[in-house]
């Protein structure tokens, strides 16, 4: 069964907040996993990915995946009006890109000046 | 730069007609793909292609086919356009990931919002 749960937002922080966004899974044979950033009027960008379990960092950001609890998170610190988007998470077993993701809803970020 | 393009941005039709979404590429990707996105639904699947002339469905492939002639081109069909199908529709081409570590990267074309009446 693929199926991940992306709490929709809207979420609105304070500019220079420490962000936390959040996926739960149901299927334990992901084992790729993505954000992906999505601007009002585009197509989604890829922000980071991460392989099985872990923490991964990316200037601002980070990226967390809990296997055991099926639960992955995308931190953002200092966060600046240029963050506010909307962000979802991206899941695929195998990796290889043939097969399609298997998005969350995506949650709608707000970073107020 | 990577470039994923689209036929449209806006596109209104009438409920019965034929509709064609073209969707280019020009990243030489193997992997093409249709997505519908609707408020509180997400990115949801309706066919990908991993070769020119093969395809498979997606998740919500009712109602729509793919077309995959040359490597460079995607098209999605509804053959007979309803109004439930007005919705954001989503193209991407992907890299061949699953090595080292790394997935595939989908990168996504701007979009076509199509409003059926």
């Amino acid at each position: 069964q693929k199926e991940v749960e992306q709490d929709p937002g809207p979420l609105s922080v304070p500019e220079g907040a420490i962000v936390s966004l959040n996926c739960t899974y149901s299927n334990s044979a992901f084992q790729y996993f993505m954000w992906y950033r999505q601007y009002s009027r585009k197509g989604p960008e890829l922000l980071m990915y991460t392989y099985s379990s872990g923490n991964k960092e990316d200037g601002r950001f980070t990226a967390q995946v809990d296997k055991s609890s099926k639960y992955i998170s995308l931190f953002i610190r200092d966060s600046q009006p240029s963050d506010s988007a909307t962000y979802l998470c991206a899941m695929s077993d195998s990796g290889g890109g043939a097969d399609g993701l298997t998005f969350g809803k995506g949650t709608h970020l707000i970073i107020q000046p | 730069d990577v470039k994923v393009t689209q036929s449209s941005r806006y596109l209104v039709k009438r409920t019965g007609e034929k509709v064609f979404l073209e969707c280019v590429q020009d990243m030489d990707h193997e992997n093409m793909f249709w997505y519908r996105q609707d408020p509180g639904l997400g990115l949801r699947l309706i066919y990908f292609s991993y070769d020119v002339k093969m395809k498979e469905k997606g998740d919500i492939p009712e109602g729509y086919s793919v077309s995959r002639e040359k490597k460079e081109r995607f098209s999605l069909i509804l053959e007979s356009a309803s109004t439930n199908q007005t919705s954001m529709y989503l193209c991407a081409s992907s890299t061949v990931g699953g090595t080292s570590g790394r997935p595939g990267e989908q990168f996504f074309g701007p979009g076509t919002r199509l409003t059926v009446l």
